[in-house]
């Protein structure tokens, strides 16, 4: 199994400043995802954490925008910049472990509110 | 394109009744399916694979190709069941989880 820690646990940010979140995974996993989850909605997938190289992101969302970094197998940051308040979400990080299995671990979410 | 649908946002059974909760996907290959659950103030965790056909919690979902379905079924809710599901598709051999919209279940004593 994999445990995920996140970093900040929530935070309240201004409009147009960004915010950097932390993912922390207990031990070397093979993927590494990060999603968010609007108010009332369901988890969208904004993009995958490629260790070594840029990350892949799903239809909707930017570089520019989401910025990410996985510099080693067990780390992960998502910037979210140039925030408005339909930023304001909950962003998750998620992994799937070393032997590819198929169960895919959860961290506990950051809560951004951006006034 | 790859969608999953969860036609029911809130479900609200008596402790004791069955519960289902509905699940339906599009998918032109071979999927795997599963149920995450999120209780209170908890993390979203798996619940169980189609591919294992196993029992957890007194759950069962069984993949019904012809009717691209997925349902999540218990003879008896307990108040504990009472959390937030989602119905999570995975292309087959890929990497990318989708996720449905969720259904929170409510068990009432």
């Amino acid at each position: 199994s994999a445990v995920i820690s996140q970093k900040p646990s929530r935070d309240i940010c201004q409009r147009g400043t960004s915010l950097t979140i932390q993912c922390q995974v207990d031990s070397q996993v093979t993927m590494m995802f990060w999603y968010r989850q609007q108010p009332g909605q369901s988890l969208t997938l904004i993009a995958t954490a490629n260790q070594g190289s840029e990350a892949t992101y799903e239809s909707g969302f930017v570089i520019d925008k989401f910025p990410i970094s996985r510099p080693n197998l067990t780390f992960s940051t998502l910037t979210v910049s140039n925030m408005s308040p339909e930023d304001s979400s909950i962003y998750l990080c998620s992994a799937r472990g070393a032997d590819n299995s198929y169960e895919q671990y959860f961290g506990p979410g950051t809560r951004l509110t951006v006034t | 394109a790859q969608r999953v649908t969860q036609p029911e946002k809130l479900l609200s059974v008596f402790k004791g009744a069955p519960v289902e909760l509905k699940c339906n996907y599009s998918y032109s290959g071979s999927p795997e399916l599963f149920w995450y659950v999120q209780y209170s103030r908890q993390r979203l965790q798996l619940l169980l694979r189609h591919i294992s056909r196993e029992s957890i919690k007194g759950f069962t979902a069984d993949l019904n190709k012809g009717e691209t379905s997925f349902h999540l079924k218990k003879p008896f809710a307990q108040e504990e069941d009472s959390a937030m599901y989602y119905c999570a598709l995975r292309h087959g051999g890929g990497f990318k989880t989708i996720f449905g919209a969720g259904t929170r279940l409510f068990v009432k004593a």
